[in-house]
């Protein structure tokens, strides 16, 4: 059973246009939202680690923002292009596993269409 | 840098055959290591840590195994493949201090398919 929900399932997205996506995650014993984009054939990259209630974070024209108190973040791409088509998983860890364990949502498939 | 290398990229098993899939770290030392599956539509599962070696923890009940030989390297292993067993299976690395506010840096996955 996965705490972390991720929606849409999927979205198609024209060239140019912006959009954003979300993640729920249990919003007690929160330590880290981390975010990663999966492009089709490679490996899943990392492109923000939030741990403070409030935290935004920007690389490019991607950007992510998390409230902690009730559990969720939200990732933003701006003028988005077909470079930005992938799947985009965000994962949650918790403050009493001191390993590094992070629970995966099942992610957001972006696509998009010149 | 660190580089993360696992191998093979496919395979293609039957039913009851063993299994050993690998993974090893480059650049950095004393890792935390990581294997995961994602089955078909759903999100990653993992299924082993480790923090040092000989220091394998499970995350579900399964015909699996895992090892930790050397510092930078973690092999995901099985006696007999189950159907249930297909799927696509990543390694994923992250330096060992602190909680999970570390990012993990990821292999570029086996498609493991049991016939």
């Amino acid at each position: 059973i996965l705490n972390v929900e991720q929606s849409p399932q999927s979205l198609h997205v024209q060239e140019g246009d912006s959009t954003n996506f979300t993640c729920s995650f249990p919003s007690s014993n929160f330590y880290a939202l981390h975010w990663y984009r999966w492009e089709t054939a490679k490996s899943p990259e990392a492109l923000f680690v939030m741990t403070l209630n409030g935290d935004e974070k920007k690389k490019g024209r991607i950007s992510a923002t998390l409230n902690t108190k009730e559990g969720y973040s939200y990732l933003y791409i701006k003028g988005s292009q077909p470079e930005d088509s992938a799947t985009y998983l965000c994962a949650f860890g918790t403050a009493t596993d001191s390993w590094g364990k992070l629970q995966f949502g099942a992610g957001t498939q972006v696509v998009v269409t010149p | 840098s660190q580089t993360i290398h696992q191998w093979p990229a496919t395979l293609v098993q039957p039913v009851g055959s063993p299994l050993s899939l690998e993974c090893t770290v480059e650049g950095t030392s004393n890792p935390n290591l990581y294997w995961y599956r994602q089955a078909a539509g759903r999100g990653l599962q993992l299924l082993f840590y480790s923090v040092g070696i000989g220091q394998i923890s499970s995350e579900v009940p399964q015909n699996l195994s895992a090892s930790r030989p050397q510092d930078r390297q973690f092999i995901l292993s099985s006696k007999k493949l189950l159907l249930s067993d297909s799927g696509f299976y990543l390694c994923a690395w992250s330096v060992s201090y602190g909680y999970s506010n570390q990012p993990q840096h990821f292999g570029d996955g086996t498609r493991l398919s049991i016939l």
